[in-house]
């Protein structure tokens, strides 16, 4: 079955980075885009961009696009989400996502928990 | 930049219908996408292309798009469906994901 599976939880501190992982089984890895979503503490679903899993081309959101860098290993079917210049605002929960070419979001990752503090 | 309204919460009793709304100017025109999100776990998709069911996703859920509204309906509730739901659209003009703010229903 299709699965996505998230590194884990990452405590960093202001101004650091975090890598989040996502390694996907159980479909042909580059005929599906990866998008990534971020869940604040009792907040909603804020979408931050996808990368083509094909070619590696990516879109951000405008809110994030010059922190955050998206990139894949097609080879070990994994995409990955680099956030720098953290703040204790992003400290939230990073989902990967797979999406089809008709936009729905499906399977989603486990998601990964990530904490800025000083 | 376009947005999607939802209410805050929606409360039912067990048995009864609910129905959750997701506002949007002429959101008709878009395929709109569900997903349920139980506390602490990732969001699932429950309807697709404003009406279609997943496979494993019960009959009881269904949906409907027209003029500024698409709805979520969830017939025969319960207590397992208690969940928060968010609706998500294309927004292709833009390229750009669009989430509303999520709906709680809580079943009494």
């Amino acid at each position: 079955q299709v699965q996505l599976v998230q590194s884990g939880a990452e405590v960093k501190k202001p101004g650091a980075s975090v890598k989040v992982s996502c390694k996907t089984s159980g479909y042909t890895f580059t005929t599906y885009h990866i998008h990534w979503v971020r869940q604040a503490p009792g907040q909603g679903l804020e979408w931050m961009g996808w990368i083509n899993s094909a070619n590696g081309n990516t879109k951000y959101s405008q809110k994030f696009h010059d922190r955050v860098s998206f990139s894949r290993d097609t080879s070990a079917t994994t995409a990955y989400m680099e956030l720098s210049g953290l703040k204790s605002e992003d400290s939230a929960i990073y989902y990967c996502a797979r999406v089809a070419l008709e936009n729905w979001f499906d399977p989603w990752g486990q998601g990964a928990l990530v904490t800025v503090s000083s | 930049s376009y947005v999607l309204t939802q209410s805050p919460s929606v409360s039912v009793a067990p048995g009864q219908t609910a129905r959750i709304t997701c506002g949007g100017d002429n959101i008709r025109s878009k395929s709109v996408h569900w997903y349920q999100q139980k506390p602490g776990q990732a969001p699932i998709l429950v309807l697709y292309d404003d009406a279609d069911r997943p496979s494993g996703i019960p009959e009881r859920f269904s949906g409907s798009n027209s003029g500024n509204t698409a709805t979520l309906t969830i017939s025969r509730v319960e207590a397992g469906d208690e969940a928060d739901y968010y609706c998500q659209v294309w927004e292709s003009s833009s390229d750009l994901e669009i989430f509303g703010g999520g709906t709680k229903l809580t079943v009494l």
